[in-house]
């Protein structure tokens, strides 16, 4: 079935730096992706849409200079928390769409933890 | 965004028991999914539901699309142990698009 992997599964920065987190679709392509963010004991929240080859969609509140999104390619995604404080301590999972009609699967999620 | 309303928020049951959890939205939704996740991973799916009263097995979970696309319900029977994590309900506009959640409901199982 669709495989969705996401790198890093977890990351400690110091506030003031940026961290990368990749999202890849194993085993189909992926025009569009979907970040999304969920702090403890809350639900998954969307941030953006990821767009293969055109501008990342943001939610309303979500800074897309702060959260920098980039599909370079049809089966990768990367997003970017620049300039990193405490409060973007969450846990940020991406998902995929696969074949047709095929309903989202996840990646395994990226603990960021900004000191 | 908006989210879905999901109850109960938790559930300590003795294992063996079974489990009944549900979701409605004010909007309709052309696809329902339920998902659960453990701790400190992402959401695997459990059943997708494609159209209005389906109801669908898998294993001893059981899920239903409601009859007015606004409502969902999941039920686990003879729960075990590793049922234990959070339960996610997710309505879908079209195939492809986004995912919006309900809150989750937290399931707890006693030996």
């Amino acid at each position: 079935g669709a495989v969705v992997s996401q790198h890093p599964s977890w990351v400690i920065c110091k506030s003031g730096t940026s961290v990368k987190i990749e999202c890849r679709s194993l085993d189909f392509q992926a025009t569009t992706m979907f970040w999304y963010r969920q702090f403890p004991k809350q639900s998954l929240m969307l941030m953006a849409t990821s767009n293969e080859g055109s501008k990342a969609t943001y939610e309303q509140g979500v800074e897309k200079d702060k959260f920098l999104i980039n599909h370079a390619s049809l089966t990768l995604s990367t997003l970017t928390v620049t300039s990193a404080h405490p409060e973007d301590s969450s846990f940020y999972i991406c998902s995929a769409p696969g074949q047709g009609n095929s309903p989202l699967h996840f990646g395994n999620g990226t603990r960021l933890t900004v000191t | 965004g908006q989210q879905l309303n999901q109850s109960p928020q938790s559930m300590f049951i003795q294992e063996g028991e079974d489990v009944s959890m549900n979701c409605t939205s004010s909007s309709i939704f052309n696809t329902w999914l339920w998902y659960k996740q453990d701790p400190g991973e992402g959401p695997v799916l459990l059943i997708a539901l494609y159209k209005a009263g389906e109801l669908t097995s898998n294993g001893r979970l059981t899920a239903q699309f409601g009859i007015t696309r606004k409502d969902s319900f999941l039920n686990i029977s003879a729960s075990i142990p590793s049922d234990v994590g959070i339960y996610f309900c997710a309505g879908q506009g079209n195939a492809g698009n986004m995912l919006t959640f309900g809150g989750g409901t937290r399931l707890m199982v006693k030996p």
